[in-house]
């Protein structure tokens, strides 16, 4: 499988404080993107960094990128409880397509 | 409409039989993708239009699975002589087609088969 894996599959925290999630990959990217995904249905973008890019930033979001590791993370800083979902990475490799794949997910839980 | 739409949002069928699911991808978005969620699992790559062809169908899990798009624009997923395993949300995502590639989702086909 080309899928990605997030760590850690589940994360609880208080209002207020950082979230991190990592997404690590198995070839080389063309670019790597962030999507969120409420109670089951449609995955929303929020963030996509590429591959010659190391970090980006929107708003309370933070992405990192590390090409040597394969690995990127996802910070959410002072997290609201509407910070609540499920979080995937996805790549989208290089060659004849742009199929875009997504990895397991990181459900977050955001308590008031 | 401003965004993808899928229909049915919900379908409930025996087993054995065929269901259609549709996907009007958002207008002049040249991609677009179907995936599968099962429940509390990631996303699973099922087939990938650009255009009116399909450059990767790879994820298709069997022959009873069958997608076309037609015209550009709106797509449909066919399962034929439809199995328990089937039973699993179908989203939608379309996309300009840039090597970008930033997916603008539906709200998902629910199938339940009994």
């Amino acid at each position: 499988s080309q899928q990605g894996e997030e760590d850690p599959q589940a994360l609880s925290i208080q209002e207020g404080e950082n979230a991190t999630m990592n997404c690590s990959y198995k070839t080389s990217i063309n670019n790597l993107q962030w999507y969120r995904q409420n109670s089951g249905r449609g995955l929303v973008h929020l963030i996509l960094i590429r591959s010659n890019e190391r970090e980006k930033h929107s708003g309370r979001l933070r992405v990192t990128l590390d090409t040597s590791k394969k690995s990127s993370s996802l910070l959410i800083t002072a997290s609201r409880a509407a910070d609540t979902a499920s979080y995937f990475c996805a790549t989208v490799y290089g060659g004849a397509t742009n199929k875009l794949i997504f990895g397991t997910g990181t459900l977050l839980a955001v308590q008031p | 409409g401003a965004g993808v739409s899928q229909s049915p949002s919900n379908k409930v069928t025996e087993k054995g039989k065929d269901v259609e699911l549709r996907c009007d991808p958002i207008s002049g978005h040249t991609a677009l993708y179907w995936y599968r969620q099962s429940l509390g699992q990631g996303l699973e790559f099922l087939i990938y239009f650009q255009g009116n062809s399909a450059p990767d169908k790879s994820g298709l899990p069997s022959d009873r699975f069958s997608a076309e798009r037609t015209g550009g624009s709106v797509s449909t997923l066919t399962i034929q002589r439809t199995q328990q395993e089937d039973s699993a949300v179908y989203l939608c995502a379309s996309s300009r087609g840039n090597p970008t590639g930033e997916l603008f989702f539906g709200e998902g086909s629910r199938l339940t088969v009994l």
